[in-house]
């Protein structure tokens, strides 16, 4: 059972295009964490949101938890051909650092 | 820095042979947890630990066995390999504070 549904899962824009990524569960999360994975690699962290309502904002990327900690959001301005890769959110039910990963986007930036 | 170290980084198997994926990591970090993924799925957690001595299924842990005899190491154990666990496999530990860090990631190829 996937606790946590990320949409879209593809999405291929042009470069300067912004774009909103969605993680979304019935469940609610201790924390929620955002990943970036590229081709061959393991996952690498982007972000931890452990606050409900909270906003964090590294360079481009804005990352939201919802007030309820049941979902996330990941936006993206003026997105970059580096930006390319796959996102992953994860979120911790139990506090017990047992961390259940979405369903991935796969994002795709064309110069 | 070694972080964490997965070998080996491909395996072609025959059905129903058995193997040992291995994992190790320097940071000594007490959680640990392997994951597979497939296309569309994201990364599902098979097993985990939060300890020397003590691990605990995750949400597909059908087929494999796990153990924790040192903080450091954490194999994951295929005892009769079948085509459904073609996959990547991924091995990542965190600290009680700290981001989790993954390793570079096992391709498996059952036949």
């Amino acid at each position: 059972t996937q606790l946590l549904e990320q949409s879209p899962q593809f999405l291929s824009i042009q470069e300067g295009e912004n774009l909103t990524v969605y993680c979304n569960s019935s469940s609610v999360f201790s924390s929620l964490q955002w990943y970036r994975q590229e081709p061959g690699e393991g996952p690498v962290l982007l972000v931890t949101v452990v606050t409900g309502g909270e906003v964090k904002k590294l360079k481009r990327l804005t990352f939201q938890f919802g007030d309820a900690r049941k979902d996330s959001s990941l936006h993206i301005t003026a997105a970059q051909t580096g930006d390319t890769g796959l996102y992953l959110c994860a979120g911790d039910t139990s506090g017990t650092y047992k961390y259940i990963f979405g369903t991935g986007t796969r994002l795709k930036v064309l110069a | 820095n070694a972080g964490v170290t997965q070998t080996p980084k491909f395996q072609v198997l025959k059905t129903g042979q058995s193997m040992t994926l291995q994992c190790a990591q320097d940071m000594n970090h007490e959680y640990m947890s392997w994951y597979r993924q497939d296309p569309g799925m994201g990364l599902r957690l098979i097993h985990y630990s939060v300890g020397a001595g003590i691990t605990d299924q995750g949400e597909v842990p059908n087929g494999y066995n796990v153990s924790r005899s040192t903080t450091e190491d954490f194999p994951l154990r295929l005892l009769s390999a079948a085509p459904s666990q073609t996959s990547v496999y991924f091995c990542a530990s965190r600290g009680m504070n700290t981001e989790a860090f993954f390793g570079q990631g096992t391709r498996l190829t059952v036949v």
